[in-house]
This record gives C-alpha cells, sequence and structure tokens, in this order.
C-alpha cells in the first residue's frame, strides 16, 4: 500500500471548514484513498473514500487531485466534537491482506 | 442498526496469565479484525477472520490467536500476557459491498487491557 503524509497537528475555529491534506505520491492506479477518525480513546470511525473522483457525504468531502498524488478531507462546519486524530490511508480496494495501515495521522484541534 | 460490540471494556490480568476478548460484528459482516494500540503508539493490525477461518495476521507472536464463529463473532486469545501487551484491543467488522469491493471497516469501542 502507497505511503501517506499528514501533517501532524492542525487548528481550526469552530463553525470554520477544516481542510486536512494528504499526501500519497506514490499511489497506485488501484488504490483507494480513505479517511478515519479517532476521537481520544475510541475505536477508529469510517469517514469516507474515494479512487478519483471528488466524493461527498454527510459526515465530509474528500478531494483528490487529477493525478492522485494528494487529497484534502473537508469538515464543512467543524464543531468540537470534530476534535480527534485524522488518519489518511491508502490501499488496493480488493486485497486478499485487508489490514489497514494507520500511521501517524493529523491531530484536529477545533478551538471554540 | 447496532454497531460493532466488544467486551469486557476493561481487563486487568497478571503477567503469565490469559487473556479473552470478545467482537460481535455488525449483523451481515462476515469479516472480522483485530488491532492492537499501544499507548502513544498507532493501531497495529493483529488477525483478520473471514468465513471462519483466519485469513491474515500481523506481525505478533503465536501466543496471539483467535477464532471466529458460525455467527461470526470472534475471540481474541493472548497467552502468556507480558507487560507490553497492555493496550487498548480494537475489532472491526467488514462487509463485501458487491460491485465496488472497497471492504470499508467499522470498529467497535475497544476493550482496554491491563497487564500488571
Amino acid at each position: 500500500d502507497a505511503k501517506t503524509t499528514q501533517p501532524p497537528s492542525m487548528d481550526c475555529a469552530e463553525g470554520r471548514a477544516a481542510n486536512l491534506p494528504c499526501n500519497h505520491s506514490t499511489i497506485s492506479g488501484n488504490e483507494y484513498v480513505y479517511w478515519y477518525r479517532q476521537i481520544h480513546s475510541q475505536g477508529p470511525q469510517y469517514i469516507i473514500h474515494g479512487l478519483k473522483n471528488n466524493e461527498t457525504n454527510e459526515m465530509a468531502s474528500l478531494i483528490i487531485t487529477e493525478d492522485r498524488k494528494s487529497s484534502t478531507l473537508i469538515l464543512p462546519h467543524a464543531t468540537l466534537r470534530d476534535t480527534a486524530v485524522y488518519y489518511c490511508i491508502v490501499r488496493v480496494g480488493d486485497t486478499g491482506r485487508r489490514a489497514l495501515t494507520f500511521g501517524s495521522g493529523t491531530r484536529l484541534q477545533v478551538q471554540p | 442498526e447496532a454497531g460493532v460490540t466488544q467486551s469486557p471494556t476493561h481487563l486487568i490480568k497478571t503477567r503469565g496469565q490469559q487473556a479473552t476478548l470478545r467482537c460481535s460484528p455488525i449483523s451481515g459482516h462476515t469479516s472480522v479484525y483485530w488491532y492492537q494500540q499501544a499507548l502513544g503508539l498507532g493501531l497495529q493490525f493483529l488477525l483478520w477472520y473471514d468465513e471462519g477461518e483466519e485469513r491474515n495476521r500481523g506481525n505478533f507472536p503465536p501466543r496471539f490467536s483467535g477464532r471466529q464463529f458460525p455467527n461470526y463473532s470472534s475471540e481474541l486469545n493472548v497467552n502468556a500476557l507480558e507487560l507490553e501487551d497492555s493496550a487498548l484491543y480494537l475489532c472491526a467488522s467488514s462487509l463485501d459491498t458487491g460491485g465496488e469491493k472497497t471492504y470499508e471497516q467499522y470498529f467497535g469501542p475497544g476493550t482496554r487491557l491491563t497487564v500488571t
């Protein structure tokens, strides 16, 4: 699976959009971009995934660049409850291995 | 729809003892995954079970083992406990989504194991 690079921490004001970047310059054509988050001491929560098109769901939007070498997770109106560690994971969709490889992630602190 | 459940929430054991952790996947999910998150460290993949079979394991010694039952629930057993086994153990489940096989995983709240 491709390696990802994320900033270790970010701050965001409550009510503003939080834009979390992820670099995955070695991504292959059949690898998906996944985002999870982990609120303190809880299990990770699936947020969104995409292959090459931008995706949106009730939680967030995922913007993937045309060359697929980077992506941005957007939380449109951040709340205090969005304070968490956000993980960007790149992996092949249909693989016999299936394990998720979590890096260090980005610690997002939403400020009141 | 009920999420992934795990029991117990907390478990305290002594060095050398055995620990058994349990996981019930989301209804309809056939795959169960176990991860370890030691304090200050990232999540490390432990085991993957699907349809009652162990499909893959991470870089952990054989004293970490488990099984999956016919109802797809799963047990993780840790034998000969060591102090460094103290961690949050997370279970996740996934479903074959059919056309787009992306197998996103849904996590339970975890079992915090403390070895003294």
